[in-house]
């Protein structure tokens, strides 16, 4: 089965730029999307098709696909963007999920 | 505002049977497929199900595929998930999620969740 890698954890400053990547085979072929969850709350879609936001996402949340890494970019982090976030792509089955990336503002 | 309402989950003992509804709104429910994630006690998301917008394409995961069974009812704006052979494993919170498109494909994001439901599989 397909897997995505992400991880276990990453930490940035306030007001610096956080990245957390999400690898698999050949991914660039196929479209990426991205998850905040905080704690308690259920999941926020903040990038789909790799590269776009939905409507109500902050400019400071960004994305990139190429060739086996995608890459959630966060620029500007507050302490509100602390969470956990998840990729998610797709293969044989619809939805794959990567094991999640807890990212930390300090 | 799109809202999802979960209900249905509860305390069954392995090899028992639970059925989850969740109730749609704010929506045209017709024009979207549908998905069932679920995450278990402080774990990862794990996608369990899903089905088009008309209901004629549905998919399984492993892991769940042969016990559970996901339907909609479109007319009622409601989307199920049947679980029969339950095992502890399948202790979770269960949430429904909105696709941005109609067919179950890979260029979809769940961009709605429900608040969730939790099922605990345990003797």
């Amino acid at each position: 089965s397909y897997e995505l890698t992400q991880p276990p954890s990453v930490s940035v400053s306030p007001g610096q730029t956080a990245s957390i990547t999400c690898s698999g085979d050949t991914l660039d072929n196929k479209y990426v999307c991205w998850y905040q969850q905080k704690p308690g709350q259920s999941p926020v879609l903040v990038i789909y098709q790799d590269t776009k936001r939905p409507s109500g996402i902050p400019e400071r949340f960004s994305g990139s696909n190429s060739g086996n890494t995608a890459t959630l970019t966060i620029s500007g982090t507050q302490a509100m963007d602390e969470a956990d976030y998840f990729c998610q792509s797709w293969d044989s089955s619809p939805k794959v999920f990567g094991g999640g990336t807890k990212l930390t503002v300090l | 505002e799109v809202q999802l309402l979960e209900s249905g989950g509860g305390l069954v003992q392995p090899g028992g049977s639970l059925r989850l509804s969740c109730a749609a709104s704010g929506f045209t429910f017709t024009g979207y497929a549908m998905s069932w994630v679920r995450q278990a006690p402080g774990k990862g998301l794990d996608w369990v199900a899903a089905i088009s917008a008309g209901g004629g394409s549905i998919y399984y995961s492993d892991s769940v595929k042969g016990r559970f069974t996901i339907s909609r009812d479109n007319s009622k704006k409601t989307l199920y998930l049947e679980m029969n052979g339950l095992r502890p494993e399948d202790t979770a919170i269960y949430y429904c999620a909105k696709d941005m498109v109609a067919a179950v494909a890979g260029e979809g994001g769940l961009d709605s969740w429900g608040q969730g439901t939790l099922v605990t599989v345990s003797s």
